[in-house]
């Protein structure tokens, strides 16, 4: 079935690195992909999206590019801030299937002032 | 403001009873899920719907039920059957199909004592 694998954390990074989150995906179908954000305590937000091969999404200067070749999707910031400490969530939805969407098991990120 | 409120966001239950969280979204959407979150387990699928009165079991679905009487209303039942049932409860709604995302509710965090 469809999985999403992201590397496992917790990731620590001094302020103003450059971050990296890897993303792999297997689907049989033509998924959308998601980066999700938990604070602590709280649910989940969408960060950013891409629905087809090629497309970047892009939000509060994270982005994340759908290589279908490769079956990716990395998340990149140039220069993290302590306040993006969280919980990062990649995942899936593949519409051509049953519609569930699929979620990897989260990377911790820390960022030392 | 349209979104999806889980009430209520801390729950304590003795062993041996059912207890029930509540799930409602104003989105109008027709897809909504249950997701369980233990740490380094990411999230893992209870249950989720389609449409009124239809539901599916996700992947850990034994010990729970719901219900969907209302496009509006998700409620989930956690039964004295689910062995380990202490965790953090996340609701979630989605357009059907097409590959979109899914919005969150705050999480609601179910504690045995």
């Amino acid at each position: 079935g469809d999985s999403v694998t992201q590397m496992e954390g917790p990731v620590t990074l001094s302020e103003e690195a450059f971050l990296t989150i890897n993303c792999t995906y297997t689907a049989t179908g033509y998924p959308s992909l998601f980066w999700y954000v938990q604070y602590p305590g709280e649910g989940l937000q969408l960060l950013l999206k891409a629905t087809k091969a090629d497309d970047k999404g892009s939000n509060k200067g994270f982005e994340a590019t759908y290589r279908k070749e490769t079956t990716s999707f990395h998340l990149e910031k140039g220069s993290v801030q302590v306040s993006d400490s969280a919980v990062y969530f990649c995942a899936l939805r593949d519409r051509n299937r049953d519609d569930k969407i699929i979620f990897g098991k989260g990377t911790r990120l820390h960022i030392l002032p | 403001d349209g979104g999806i409120t889980q009430s209520p966001k801390y729950l304590f239950r003795k062993e041996g009873q059912n207890v029930t969280l509540s799930c409602e979204q104003n989105l109008n959407h027709d897809a909504m899920y249950w997701y369980r979150q233990d740490p380094g387990q990411g999230l893992r699928l209870i249950y989720y719907s389609q449409i009124v009165n239809d539901f599916q079991k996700g992947d850990i679905a034994e010990g729970y039920s719901v219900s969907r009487e209302k496009k509006e209303s998700f409620p989930l039942t956690v039964t004295s059957a689910q062995k380990n049932p202490t965790a953090f409860y996340l609701c979630a709604s989605s357009i059907l199909g097409g590959g979109t995302e899914a919005f969150f509710g705050q999480g609601t965090r179910l504690t045995v004592v």
